[in-house]
């Protein structure tokens, strides 16, 4: 049973416009989420995060904004560029869970084209 | 430079052989992860370590094995019992606590023919 889900597969957009990328979890004790995104046959790199305890979060072109109580977030790309084409992953962490695991959504593709 | 390395970026092994994915980090971080990425999936968990000498299984550790005889190396074998070993695995690491953001290395990908 996935905790964390991202329903869209994939995402396309036009340079200068937004990407808002959705993630939702099942999972109530989830209280730190972060955004990560990934170019092929490289590893993650991390994006941005946020704490249950806030709402919104932004760094330069990124928000995570988060609604615990739908327990859903979004990431906000704005604006859009060609090198922000990667898949991009949400996760999230159980303060309960031993050893800071983190539970992962499928992804999304985002192509920006130009 | 401060970092993970993994090692070799590909590799490929005749079905039946064990193969081992090297993980090194000089983050002096106490955690270390090992994940697998199949074609459009996400990433699962395989096996962490805490610390030195402990390690625990992950959501999908059937097939696979590792050992964590020093903070900077978490080597993860791949045993011929796992029976779809073709993926890409990647190493992560972290400091210890709750609510800490992981680095990822850059991955291996392992062909098994």
């Amino acid at each position: 049973d996935q905790q964390v889900k991202q329903n869209s597969p994939s995402l396309s957009v036009q340079e200068g416009r937004i990407s808002i990328l959705n993630c939702d979890y099942t999972n109530s004790m989830f209280d730190y989420f972060l955004w990560y995104k990934k170019y092929p046959a490289e590893g993650p790199t991390f994006l941005i995060s946020i704490s249950s305890i806030k709402d919104k979060n932004e760094d330069g072109r990124f928000t995570v904004f988060l609604n615990k109580s739908a327990k859903h977030l979004s990431l906000h790309i704005v604006p859009s560029q060609p090198g922000d084409s990667a898949v991009y992953f949400c996760a999230a962490s159980d303060p309960e869970a031993a050893g800071n695991k983190l539970t992962f959504g499928g992804g999304t593709r985002v192509l920006v084209k130009p | 430079d401060g970092g993970i390395t993994q090692s070799p970026k590909y590799l490929f092994r005749k079905e039946g052989q064990n193969v081992t994915l090297s993980c090194e980090q000089n983050l002096n971080h106490d955690a270390m992860y090992w994940y697998r990425q199949d074609p459009g999936q996400g990433l699962r968990l395989i096996y962490y370590s805490q610390i030195v000498n402990d390690f625990q299984k992950g959501d999908i550790a059937e097939g696979y094995s590792v050992s964590r005889e020093k903070k900077e190396s978490f080597p993860l074998t791949v045993t011929s019992a796992q029976k779809n070993p073709t993926a890409f695995y990647l190493c992560a690491s972290s400091i210890a606590g709750t609510s800490a953001r992981q680095f990822f290395g850059p991955g291996t990908r392992l062909t098994v023919l």
